[in-house]
């Protein structure tokens, strides 16, 4: 069964980086995501692809500060130089049988 | 400006029928899958359904086949969701996104979304 496990929750300090974390059920090392970030009260917004290999490819506008990499079925979102607009809900999602979110992860900057 | 601008919410109740839609405007929407995700009041998001750019495939989550309907309308640049037999835990902000393209189902542009809800 696919499945995305994010950690609820994570916090780091203003202008420090953050490495959220994506995990894929055994099995599904191979798939890619998408990270979505969303806003308070906000609908969510398209960040980038990641795929297996780390290579990944961001929407329109988003800042370099955004990076993304993979080690086996872990998928990494890195943000650097938080901003206070940082502060939001991430998601991981991916499709093969369906498309599934991971339960997001809720960013606080500290 | 690229964008998708839902409509339609509101309070309806269970049992009973809504008809969301969703304007897009900004990129050729007849090229192009279109899904509806929504998010329960203090969840997560949840896939509800996908519709091919041409309208020929339509795909449903589990928790809404066989109530929800999924349409588009190329001519007016507008995607539908019909919601029938509507039960309390449809309650939810329901967002129209567009696919990416191609084999993978991403979803690289967003509403805002509408909300419903269900109450008697």
């Amino acid at each position: 069964q696919l499945v995305l496990t994010q950690s609820p929750s994570a916090s780091a300090s203003l202008g420090a980086s953050v490495k959220l974390t994506c995990t894929l059920s055994s099995g599904h090392s191979s798939y890619a995501i998408a990270w979505h970030q969303q806003q308070p009260e906000k609908g969510p917004r398209y960040l980038m692809k990641l795929n297996s290999d780390g290579s990944h490819s961001k929407g329109d506008g988003i800042p370099d500060r955004f990076s993304g990499s993979s080690s086996g079925a872990e998928r990494y979102l890195t943000i650097s130089s938080l901003q206070s607009e940082d502060e939001a809900d991430y998601y991981c999602q991916t499709w093969g049988t369906g498309i599934q979110f991971g339960g997001g992860t809720k960013l606080t900057v500290l | 400006q690229v964008q998708l601008v839902e409509s339609g919410g509101g309070v309806v109740q269970p049992g009973g029928s809504l008809r969301l839609s969703c304007a897009a405007s900004g990129f050729t929407f007849s090229s192009y899958g279109m899904h509806w995700v929504r998010q329960a009041p203090g969840k997560g998001l949840e896939w509800v359904a996908f519709i091919r750019y041409d309208g020929s495939n339509k795909y449903y989550a589990d928790s809404v086949k066989g109530r929800f309907t999924i349409s588009r309308d190329n001519s007016k640049n507008t995607l539908y969701l019909q919601m029938n037999s509507l039960r309390a835990e449809d309650t939810a902000v329901y967002y129209c996104a567009k696919d990416y393209g191609g084999n993978d189902w991403y979803f690289d542009l967003w509403g805002r979304g509408t909300l419903v809800t269900v109450s008697s």
